[in-house]
């Protein structure tokens, strides 16, 4: 089955304990991006990457760090987490000019 | 700098009826797509529809097309004959073509199909 599997689904932390979450898409995707979504902002983007060891910033990528050593991975790094940091988070795959494949999310909380 | 905006935070609907979510969106890139996504309570991202710049006819989906005005810039959804499943948030959303991993959302709409 074609998937964007992220883990874990739910995270609970406190604040400056260093915690990943990773992303594996099944499809070959070129793309792979994640998002953070807050209750009126709609989804905004934290940081892309358009094929291995390529990234680039999106709209929010303070405090985040990723990585893209294989096609399929994509982990998102939080090297100390802040409880401004507290939000769902999708992680998503696609190809050139084609929909995104959204992962089910993570629900974080910073405490 | 791309922005997409969604006038409507929430929006109902009666069964059965139709319904147009809005978006407009602005850039200064010639080439790009627009998307439509639904996030019902459970929390997963579904891809409804796509547009392309280019694309000189509308785009259908089954119940779903998008009213495509390229020189007002907007990409409105619509939603033809309401089930109660439709109620849902909406995004939409628009990537260009000469930065493609890039995509920007907009705030999105709650839309509420009332039986």
């Amino acid at each position: 089955e074609a998937q964007v599997t992220q883990n874990p689904r739910y995270l609970i932390t406190v604040t400056g304990k260093k915690l990943t979450v990773t992303c594996s898409q099944n499809m070959n995707h070129e793309y792979m991006s994640w998002y953070r979504q807050d209750p009126g902002l709609g989804l905004r983007q934290i940081y892309y990457s358009m094929n291995v060891e390529v990234t680039d910033k999106g709209d929010v990528p303070e405090g985040y760090k990723v990585s893209r050593k294989e096609k399929r991975n994509f982990p998102l790094i939080l090297e100390s987490p802040s409880p401004n940091q507290t939000s769902l988070y999708f992680c998503a795959s696609s190809n050139y000019n084609s929909p995104l494949h959204f992962g089910n999310g993570t629900r974080l909380t910073v405490t | 700098a791309q922005k997409i905006t969604q006038t409507q935070p929430g929006m109902f609907v009666q069964e059965k009826e139709a319904v147009t979510l809005d978006c407009t969106y602005d850039t200064s890139d010639q080439s790009y797509g627009l998307f439509w996504y639904k996030q019902p309570s459970s929390g997963e991202m579904i891809f409804l529809i796509y547009q392309g710049s280019y694309d000189e006819q509308n785009a259908t989906e089954g119940r779903y097309s998008l009213n495509f005005q390229k020189a007002r810039k907007s990409a409105n959804l619509v939603i033809s004959a309401s089930q109660l499943g439709d109620s849902a948030m909406y995004f939409c959303a628009m990537t260009i073509r000469t930065n493609a991993g890039k995509s920007t959302f907009g705030d999105g709409t709650t839309l509420t199909v009332k039986p």
